[in-house]
């Protein structure tokens, strides 16, 4: 399994700013994932970081709202940009090796106000 | 995104009874695994299945995954207060994507 920490771990954000969450990993891992998960939901997934070149989005995600860095191997950073209250979400740092499981950080709580 | 169809939404049992539930897809997927979540943490993964067919246990939990690759259920043994919580399966695609269903929440009553 991998050790994931994400910071922060929550956090209360006046609408219209922007919040940038990251994520580290304690191994080289080589796929990395970002979700959401707006209350009572399941979890969405944002988009995959990829490794020296530009994060791949899903369907309904952009790159000026979420834009999203992956320097190295074993860390990664999400930006939440013109927060509004609907942004408020958990938001989950995954990681997956090909073929393994995914594993999750303990998410970072937003309030957006 | 690819959608999961997990049922039932919510159960409500007593200690010591047991629990199925399930979750089925469109597609096809090469993995499918299990997770619970508390309240303020991020999903623990339970169970992870690789091959169509195949049962795997972990303690009072057994999963399977569905010989067509695109459903799987997750069934707990003689269930016990802590085992309270949002239980969720997961899909993993051919581009290494992993897609979630929407959750089963189960309370259990002492």
């Amino acid at each position: 399994s991998a050790v994931i920490s994400q910071k922060p771990s929550r956090d209360i954000c006046q609408r219209g700013t922007s919040l940038t969450i990251q994520c580290q990993v304690d191994s080289q891992v080589t796929m990395m994932f970002w979700y959401r998960q707006q209350p009572g939901q399941s979890l969405t997934l944002i988009a995959t970081a990829n490794q020296g070149s530009e994060a791949t989005y899903e369907s309904g995600f952009v790159i000026d709202k979420f834009p999203i860095s992956r320097p190295n191997l074993t860390f990664s950073t999400l930006t939440v940009s013109n927060m509004s209250p609907e942004d408020s979400s958990i938001y989950l740092c995954s990681v997956g090796p090909l073929n393994t499981e995914a594993f999750f950080g303990q998410g970072t709580r937003l309030t957006v106000v | 995104g690819q959608q999961l169809n997990q049922s039932p939404q919510s159960m409500f049992i007593q200690e010591g009874e047991d629990v199925s539930m399930n979750c089925t897809s469109s597609s096809i997927f090469n993995t499918w695994l299990w997770y619970k979540q508390d309240p303020g943490e991020g999903p623990v993964l339970l169970i992870a299945l690789y091959k169509a067919g195949e049962l795997t246990s972990n303690g009072r939990l057994t999963a399977q995954f569905g010989i067509t690759r695109k459903d799987s259920f997750l069934n707990i043994s003689a269930s016990i207060p802590s085992d309270v919580g949002i239980y969720f399966c997961a899909g993993q695609n051919n581009f290494n994507k992993f897609y979630f269903g929407s959750g089963t929440k189960l309370n259990v009553k002492p």
